[in-house]
């Protein structure tokens, strides 16, 4: 069965410092992984995704993640935290094939402090 | 191209009454899912439908759920009868036949009272 963690619920950084928030999975076969974010009051939005290729997968807002096989890691980083960064955030995996479903981890909270 | 369409946004009533959440999927995705937030189990997949047809439901809770999708455009999801610890909110999401990401409609927040 697939599964995801995220490590730590909250993270809190200074505007302008580096965002980094941890992601491991477990599949049985090849994964599909995606970083979503959600912010109050709204559904969750796309950041980026990884499916077959590249490694390291640029998303939107300036995030990107990078898929670790060895490690079952697909962290998200972002290199200069905005305010506007403050959300919610959802690491999930899924079987890749068409129509199935996605598996989420817990969430990280993000915090940006001025 | 319109998003997921969820409705209602917010819902409040008392314990006992039926619930029909609705869902119209984006135009062209042939999956659907209905997702539950809460704050203690996070984000949970319910039931999932490929082209109509009810694929995995082991994540529905109860019988007091159910959920149909009469058409590619329109699924609901039923509870009848409602209770407190059914208050969550409840996420629609649908994805095109090729496994392109999911998206979300902005959800529908429940209060049983």
């Amino acid at each position: 069965a697939q599964s995801v963690t995220q490590l730590g619920s909250h993270v809190s950084v200074s505007e302008g410092a580096l965002v980094l928030l941890r992601c491991n999975y477990s599949s049985s076969v090849p994964p599909y992984l995606f970083w979503y974010v959600q912010y109050p009051n709204q559904g969750l939005q796309l950041l980026l995704k990884y499916t077959t290729g590249a490694t390291l997968v640029k998303g939107i807002n300036g995030f990107e993640a990078e898929f670790k096989k060895s490690e079952t890691s697909f962290h998200l980083t972002k290199p200069s935290a905005h305010m506007s960064d403050a959300a919610e955030y959802f690491c999930a995996v899924s079987e890749g094939q068409a129509g199935t479903a996605l598996i989420f981890g817990k969430g990280t909270t993000l915090s940006v402090s001025s | 191209d319109a998003g997921v369409i969820q409705s209602p946004r917010h819902e409040v009533t008392e314990m006992g009454q039926e619930v029909t959440l609705r869902c119209k999927p984006i135009s062209g995705h042939n999956s659907l899912f209905w997702y539950r937030q809460t704050m203690m189990r996070g984000l949970e997949l319910l039931i999932y439908f490929n082209n109509n047809v009810p694929i995995d439901d082991s994540g529905m809770p109860e019988d007091r759920f159910s959920a149909k999708m009469p058409n590619a455009s329109f699924s609901t999801l039923k509870i009848q009868p409602s209770e407190p610890r059914d208050s969550a909110v409840y996420f629609c999401a649908s994805s095109r036949p090729d496994n392109q990401p999911q998206h979300f409609g902005d959800g529908t927040r429940l209060s049983i009272l």
